[in-house]
């Protein structure tokens, strides 16, 4: 079975330093993975994915992510937060080899950006 | 273009009542999704409609019900809710292949008392 695991809760972080939000996923056949983002009282939109080719995917607000197919790993970084950053951030894995949209969500990582 | 609607965006409701919570897309999406959240625990597929016409169970599909009449519309009913059904609901919608990312609705916010 298929499983997402984000390894902090919370984050808390200080306006303009660097953040990393860890994610590792568990599937016996090869994935495309997701970023969220979720900020207060709305719903999720896409941060960034990666679907094949280059490891390090780019995506909106200056967030990129890294796979490593070794360490079954799809870290999400920023080299300069701010306080806007502050939202809920979720890691998500394409379901199974059934060509289907279904997506496995992690629990959610908060990133609290203090000034 | 407004993407994906929820209606209501919140509502009380008294446990034993039945209360069906509406999603509509205008992408032309073929696959839709009903997820919902709870803190801790991430977002969980309650069910999910490949295409018009077809539905099927996600991860904590008891107490709930889908139809998809169309390719628009999605509905999720509560036949009878329960205070464990309160909860915030996002619907969702995608190109329904593995390498589609889902557009998300605004929520809607249930409390069952």
């Amino acid at each position: 079975a298929q499983s997402v695991t984000q390894l902090d809760s919370q984050v808390p972080v200080f306006e303009e330093a660097p953040v990393e939000l860890r994610c590792n996923y568990s599937s016996s056949v090869s994935v495309y993975l997701f970023w969220y983002v979720q900020y207060p009282n709305q719903g999720l939109q896409l941060l960034l994915k990666y679907l094949s080719g280059s490891t390090l995917v780019k995506g909106i607000n200056g967030f990129e992510a890294e796979f490593n197919k070794s360490q079954t790993s799809f870290h999400l970084r920023k080299p300069s937060v701010h306080i806007s950053d502050t939202a809920e951030y979720f890691c998500a894995v394409s379901h199974g080899s059934s060509n289907t949209g279904k997506l496995i969500f992690g629990q959610g990582t908060t990133l609290q950006v203090k000034p | 273009i407004a993407g994906i609607t929820q209606a209501p965006t919140s509502q009380i409701l008294a446990a034993g009542r039945r209360m069906t919570l509406r999603c509509t897309q205008d992408m032309r999406h073929n696959a839709m999704y009903w997820y919902r959240q709870d803190l801790g625990l991430g977002l969980r597929l309650i069910h999910y409609s490949n295409t018009a016409g077809t539905t099927g169970k996600g991860e904590v599909p008891d107490g709930y019900s889908v139809s998809r009449a169309n390719t628009d519309d999605f509905p999720l009913t509560l036949a009878s809710a329960v205070p464990s059904q309160t909860s915030v609901y996002f619907c969702a919608s995608s190109e329904g292949t593995r390498m589609n990312e889902q557009f998300f609705g605004p929520g809607t916010r249930l409390t069952v008392l």
